[in-house]
């Protein structure tokens, strides 16, 4: 089935310094790629949609300029937490979804990356 | 857009017991219904799924029900097991449009043995 491949899968960074966390595609070509932020026994926060090659979109209250996100090819997807501060600490997950199959087998997680600001 | 409900937040149940987790959607063109089950610190895994056409799913000790009309379908298990402890999450998507899913807003799942 499809793979999605997420790195690091656990992350420790000083605060000011940018982070990037890699979401890739194994066996199939991701054109969207979801990112959600999740805290402890919560749900998964939509942060933003990204479409390869164009911009990504971003939710509500999500800063794009500090979450910036970048999906340049179609089994790369990039979430960069740029200036990192204590409150990003949390863990962050991608899914993409796989054109042209049902929707059971063509949503797929990556394996998350907990960040963890000091 | 879309708004997924999922009640209640945390559920304690001894262990043998059933667990019932309620979720409610907004758009009627929502048709496909996964229901996932997280661990601490791992990605959600696909448990079971059910599309509207359908109005119960049985898979082993798991069951979801769907109520169209209402909007709204629920998660069931039976003789609950202490590794059945998780969150779960429902969520809701229009089939072959490429949307995004909308999830719910997760239970925490206790099984006490």
């Amino acid at each position: 089935g499809a793979v999605v491949s997420q790195h690091p899968s656990r992350v420790i960074c000083k605060s000011g310094t940018s982070v990037k966390i890699e979401c890739r595609s194994l066996d199939f070509q991701a054109t969207t790629m979801f990112w959600y932020r999740q805290f402890p026994k919560q749900s998964l926060m939509l942060m933003a949609t990204s479409n390869e090659g164009s911009k990504a979109t971003y939710e509500q209250g999500v800063e794009k300029d500090k979450f910036l996100i970048n999906h340049a090819s179609l089994t790369l997807s990039t979430l960069t937490v740029t200036s990192a501060h204590p409150e990003d600490s949390s863990f962050y997950i991608c899914s993409a979804r796989v054109q042209g199959a049902p929707a059971r087998y063509g949503y797929t997680f990556g394996s998350g990356t907990r960040l963890t600001v000091v | 857009g879309e708004n997924v409900e999922q009640h209640p937040s945390t559920l304690s149940v001894q262990e043998g017991d059933s667990a019932v987790i309620k979720c409610t959607y907004s758009d009627s063109a929502s048709n496909y219904f996964p229901w996932y089950k997280q661990e601490l610190g791992k990605r959600p895994q696909l448990i079971i799924d059910i599309r509207s056409n359908v109005g119960e799913k049985k898979d082993q000790r798991i069951a979801v029900t769907l109520n169209k009309t209402a909007k709204h379908f629920s998660l069931h298990i039976t003789e609950t097991q202490p590794e059945d402890s998780a969150v779960y999450f429902c969520a809701a998507t229009a089939e072959n449009t490429g949307n995004q899913f909308y999830f719910g807003t997760g239970t925490s799942l206790t099984v006490i043995p």
